[in-house]
């Protein structure tokens, strides 16, 4: 079965901190790999999108990596803001089909504080 | 345009109630999908309809009926739900096709009493 799996479940830092949130996926084969942040009730929104052979990609204060050979990714938030309090989900597209048939994680649960 | 509009953001309806969920979306994209949220939890997909034709059904109960009237617009009709059925349900669409971007709507929060 196709997982992904990510870690912490929760986390809570200080207004101004760096985090670092990991994500591990056994899907296979491969397509990409997303980030999307998710506020309590509202859509999850697109944060960055990998391919296999992309190593790193940036947006913003949000800095994803990925690597293919051991299947784990991150996302690096620096100098966070209040605003960063959010779920984060990492969510992986195997090469299969023309619609994408997404794999969530369960995400990480991020409380910045002052 | 980048926007997936999803109406109502609030429902809440009986069992015996029939209802309409509704999502529209103009960024041209032949891919649009239903998912469900629980609180908490990661979306679950429900369907995926690719060039308005149903492409995945993930053995959603018949109680739940999508409809694709054309490529702009994706619709769940929901009849004789049970409470259990109560959650976040987001739509969502895409280019049909690997590695595109997939954008997502508000949500409608569905109650069923």
């Amino acid at each position: 079965k196709n997982q992904v799996e990510q870690s912490p479940q929760s986390l809570i830092i200080l207004e101004g901190k760096n985090c670092t949130l990991q994500c591990n996926y056994t899907v296979s084969p491969f397509s990409n790999l997303r980030w999307y942040k998710q506020d309590t009730g509202r859509g999850p929104v697109s944060l960055t999108i990998m391919t296999f052979s992309e190593n790193t990609k940036s947006n913003g204060r949000y800095t994803a990596t990925l690597d293919a050979d051991t299947k784990q990714s991150s996302l690096h938030i620096t100098a966070s803001q209040l605003s960063d309090s959010a779920s984060y989900i990492c969510v992986v597209s195997p090469n299969t089909g023309t619609a994408s048939k997404l794999t969530f994680g369960t995400g990480t649960r991020l409380q910045v504080t002052l | 345009d980048t926007e997936v509009t999803q109406t109502p953001k609030h429902l809440v309806m009986g069992m015996t109630n029939k209802k309409s969920l509704k999502c529209e979306q103009h960024m041209g994209h032949r891919a649009m999908y239903w998912y469900k949220q629980k609180a908490k939890k990661p979306p679950e997909l429900m369907f995926v309809y690719s060039y308005e034709k149903l492409s995945i059904n993930e053995s959603v109960p018949s109680r739940f009926s999508p409809e694709c009237p054309n490529s702009s617009l994706l619709n769940l009709h929901l009849h004789a739900l049970q409470p259990e059925d109560s959650a976040l349900y987001l739509c969502a669409s895409s280019q049909a096709g690997m590695n595109t971007e997939a954008f997502f709507g508000q949500g409608t929060r569905l109650t069923v009493v």
